[in-house]
């Protein structure tokens, strides 16, 4: 199984700040196969970034996924009100499929 | 516009059966083409894949849960089912149900959830 390791743990940042999450896994993922998701409190998680790099239909492009093999970062250019939340890592490449264990942007 | 939407009892008792089912709609699961699953998270924690149901009824469980779980399709009601055995407190969570849908070098990623639905275990 995958171990994808999230940091750091809690980023906190002013709005119109950069915000760059990572993600490493314990084993390269397979093509890139590597989705993003942001969750807001009582909500369902909500697809930012799939195959590391291309955005879910609708997401801002402040939003951004690089990335291969073992390193993928999440990058939001400059944060607005509404990103302020918590963002999962999540490969779907190889069996099982794991989460990372989530980084929260928090407002400084 | 694609819905999904979890219903089941929001308290089982340890020993016995976690059921939830996840009403599908504005997509076809028996011909879309699409997997359909389950992901749940403990209260403050973090995410966990428990398995998936592809259209045609093939199903895939994470090696942990795979003893106690099973996932079924019902095309005729266009929902898919979760049924956990013998739940303790661990298993206390909110579950999600998500459509998996193919990206360009078909391999299979969430797309849509529902809104999650919390299973608590207690006597």
């Amino acid at each position: 199984e995958i171990v994808l390791t999230q940091s750091p743990g809690t980023l906190s940042l002013s709005p119109g700040e950069r915000a760059t999450l990572s993600c490493r896994a314990s084993q390269s993922v397979s093509s890139s196969y590597l989705a993003w998701y942001q969750q807001q409190p009582g909500q369902a998680p909500r697809l930012l970034i799939y195959c590391a790099s291309s955005r879910a239909t609708g997401i801002p492009d402040r939003f951004s996924g690089s990335g291969s093999g073992t390193d993928f970062t999440l990058t939001i250019s400059r944060l607005e009100p509404e990103d302020f939340a918590v963002y999962y890592c999540h490969q779907y490449g190889n069996s099982p499929p794991t989460f990372g264990g989530g980084t929260k942007v928090e407002i400084k | 516009q694609l819905q999904l939407q979890e219903s089941g009892p929001g308290l089982v008792k340890p020993s016995e059966t976690l059921s939830l089912t996840c009403t599908v709609s504005g997509d076809s699961i028996g011909s879309s083409g699409h997997y359909w699953g389950w992901v749940r998270q403990p209260p403050g924690k973090g995410l966990e894949w428990i398995g998936s149901i592809y259209y045609s009824g093939n199903t895939y469980y994470s090696p942990s849960l795979k003893s106690r779980l099973t996932i079924s399709l019902d095309t005729a009601k266009n929902q898919f089912s979760l049924k956990l055995n013998s739940v303790t407190a661990t298993d206390t969570a909110v579950y999600y149900c998500a459509r998996r849908i193919k990206d360009s070098n078909g391999y299979f990623y969430p797309d849509s959830w529902g809104q999650g639905t919390l299973v608590t275990v207690s006597s």
